[in-house]
């Protein structure tokens, strides 16, 4: 069973328009919530990351909103910008204190200028 | 920023030798990981590793398998012997401490299995 999915598996917006990337998982004993964000070639980087007793964070352009309850979290990036382009993977971890992550598929971003 | 570097990015192996993947991971970082992606699949948590241990691993981490890192040098997987269901690209990834701290992965090795 997977344990954390996303939506939607690609994903095109116009620059400046706000993408929105979707994610869910099963476990609600998940407490930490990074995204990453993967260029061709490069390595996946850590972009921002949440922990449930938020239920947002911010980062310049870069905003996550999650909802607890309903075991989702969406990615939105306003003011999208070509250089956003790339593959943004969310991951989940449990409350062993390691960075054992389950992995989305990702989702691929094409912003078009 | 800080890097991981993994060795070779890619690297075919007949099925049934041994093959070892080498990771250079940041150099003041404790915790290491190695995680897999099947083609079209999400990237799975195979080990960790701290202090010279595996600490936690996942059902993909068969028998197979092996981790260490000498004497501080690479940190490397080891599968011996291979099977053609190993052919996947791993992710080597380091943090310096658990908790929210940041990990850093490398860009993988893709390993084909033929």
């Amino acid at each position: 069973q997977q344990q954390v999915r996303q939506s939607p598996q690609s994903l095109t917006v116009w620059e400046g328009e706000t993408a929105i990337l979707n994610c869910s998982y099963e476990d609600s004993t998940f407490d930490y919530f990074p995204w990453y964000r993967l260029f061709p070639g490069e390595s996946p980087a850590l972009l921002i990351a949440i922990r449930p007793v938020s239920n947002k964070k911010e980062d310049g352009r870069f905003t996550i909103f999650f909802n607890k309850r309903e075991k989702k979290l969406s990615l939105h990036i306003t003011d999208s910008q070509p250089g956003d382009s790339a593959t943004y993977f969310c991951a989940a971890s449990g409350d062993t204190g390691y960075q054992n992550f389950y992995f989305g598929k990702g989702t691929s971003l094409t912003v078009i200028p | 920023g800080p890097k991981v570097l993994q060795i070779p990015s890619h690297q075919i192996i007949d099925m049934g030798q041994m093959v070892t993947l080498n990771c250079d991971p940041v150099s003041n970082h404790l915790y290491f990981y190695w995680y897999k992606q099947i083609l079209g699949q999400q990237m799975e948590f195979l080990v960790n590793f701290y202090n010279g241990k595996v600490m936690e691993k996942s059902k993909l981490f068969k028998d197979q398998f092996s981790v260490e890192r000498p004497d501080g040098s690479y940190f490397t997987l080891k599968i011996q012997p291979t099977a053609l269901e190993d052919s996947a690209v791993y992710f080597c990834a380091s943090s310096l401490a658990k908790g929210d701290t940041e990990v850093f992965f490398g860009k993988g090795t893709r390993l084909t299995v033929v």
